[in-house]
């Protein structure tokens, strides 16, 4: 079946701007997550949806980002008012289910670059 | 707190050549620990997990890693290195509150 796909692939922006980040999951994934990888860094967690419950935000970096999945499926992560340092790789991971024994099946990224 | 720990940025062996990774993770209780592989414009893809039971557990691709819980490691091993090796590396582990942790990676050069 189809993987995790994310659109677009890239994205060049200007500071200041807002920019919108498409994730779809497995069908059938309950669980989604939002990471970004800057340069020479590891995957830092944004944000974590289950089912119907209200998603973990607890890594969102401010209130510039947002994010929102609509019937439990496609996921949408939103940066307003685009810094440089949003500069990164979006990933974004769905799994079956929760706990922390998952393995997450990635989506291949958006390359943001804020100019 | 929980953190993963990937001491070599950048790795080069020659083709053929065995290999080792190395990963250490904090976590204060029993870790669930991840490898995963990134290729050039790829996501990542898991390489193998541990939970419980038999501490080296084998992966896809002819990889393995051995958990040691006396020293906090959980290090990915190959025998012989193959050119499309080649790739990122990331260690993860999974903390409670379904959140995962995940070293910055390890980038693998092999040369023929």
């Amino acid at each position: 079946g189809a993987g995790v796909s994310q659109s677009p692939s890239n994205k060049v922006t200007e500071k200041g701007k807002d920019v919108e980040l498409r994730c779809d999951p497995i069908s059938g994934h309950t669980a989604l997550y939002w990471y970004r990888q800057s340069l020479g860094q590891g995957l830092e967690f944004l944000i974590y949806f289950q089912g119907n419950s209200a998603p973990d935000k607890s890594g969102l970096p401010s209130d510039r980002f947002s994010a929102e999945r609509t019937g439990g499926s496609v996921s949408t992560l939103t940066i307003q008012r685009t810094q440089q340092e949003d500069s990164a790789v979006y990933l974004c991971a769905s799994s079956l289910w929760t706990g922390r024994n998952n393995e997450q099946f990635f989506g291949p990224g958006t390359r943001l670059t804020v100019l | 707190a929980q953190s993963v720990t990937q001491p070599d940025i950048h790795i080069t062996v020659s083709e053929g050549a065995s290999l080792e990774l190395r990963c250490n993770y904090s976590y204060g209780a029993t870790p669930y620990l991840f490898w995963y592989v990134q290729s050039p414009g790829q996501g990542l893809q898991l390489l193998l997990k541990y939970f419980s039971g038999d501490t080296l557990v084998q992966g896809i691709k002819g990889f393995e890693a051995e958990f040691k819980r006396s020293q906090s490691s959980f290090n990915l091993r190959k025998p012989s290195v193959h050119w499309s090796d080649a790739a990122e590396y990331f260690c993860a582990v999974g903390a409670t509150g379904n959140q995962f942790y995940f070293g910055t990676g390890t980038s693998l050069t092999v040369i023929p």
